[in-house]
């Protein structure tokens, strides 16, 4: 079955760095775009980013851009979200999302991230 | 990159209808069929109810429905179930990889 497990969550201070990791099994990973979406504690989705099923296509939120950075390992089935100039704003529970064209079908149970001192 | 305009709460009694609007643009709503729906229980994860508009994915019961008209979409769900109860955020494409959710619904179930 499809799977996806986020890691690398925890406290950070703010103006600090963190890289979360996601491990995805049971599907052609190859073969799908993958996604963070994130959610302050009591607040809405987020989208964060996005990555190609190649890597070859990116975007993130306006939000994030210039600080956050999404990549992918196709050969380790694995996708990356590096978090640069952390903030307080960014405290939330980050979940990684395999998308099946156009709609994120399947997601992990979340890894939070708080930025405090 | 605005959040998509959901309102804050919809409620019904059991057996009802309810329908949740999910307002956008021409850039995101209005310009693509990617809108998709997502339910939320608390605590948990959230889950794809709808895709590209109006499809639903295996094993979401039949009462869900997913519709367009412009800038605005709509998730109804027919014949209301106290399971139902839970946080509805709607989501699309607004183009260059970048995709936008709405502000999110609380159903109430009476």
């Amino acid at each position: 079955q499809v799977q996806v497990v986020e890691s690398g969550g925890g406290v950070v201070q703010p103006g600090r760095s963190l890289r979360l990791s996601c491990a995805a099994s049971g599907f052609a990973f190859g073969n799908h775009g993958m996604h963070w979406v994130r959610q302050a504690p009591g607040k809405g989705l987020e989208w964060v980013a996005l990555i190609s099923y190649d890597g070859s296509n990116k975007n993130c939120a306006d939000s994030v851009r210039g600080r956050f950075t999404i990549s992918r390992d196709n050969a380790k089935n694995t996708v990356y979200l590096e978090m640069n100039s952390l903030r307080a704003e960014d405290t939330a529970d980050y979940y990684c999302v395999k998308e099946d064209i156009g709609a994120f079908e399947s997601w992990g149970q979340g890894s939070l991230v708080t930025v405090s001192s | 990159q605005s959040a998509l305009t959901q309102p804050r709460s919809v409620s019904g009694s059991p057996g009802q209808s309810v329908t949740i609007s999910c307002t956008g643009t021409s850039s995101d709503v209005g310009g693509y069929n990617y809108v998709s729906w997502y339910q939320q229980h608390p605590g948990k994860v959230p889950k794809l109810m709808i895709s590209h508009v109006s499809r639903r994915p295996s094993g979401v019961p039949g009462r869900f429905s997913g519709s367009k008209s412009g800038n605005t979409a709509s998730l109804t769900i027919s014949g209301l179930q106290a399971e139902d109860e839970a946080d509805y955020y709607c989501c699309a494409y607004t183009g260059n990889y970048i995709y936008v959710f709405g502000t999110g619904t609380k159903v109430t179930v009476l």
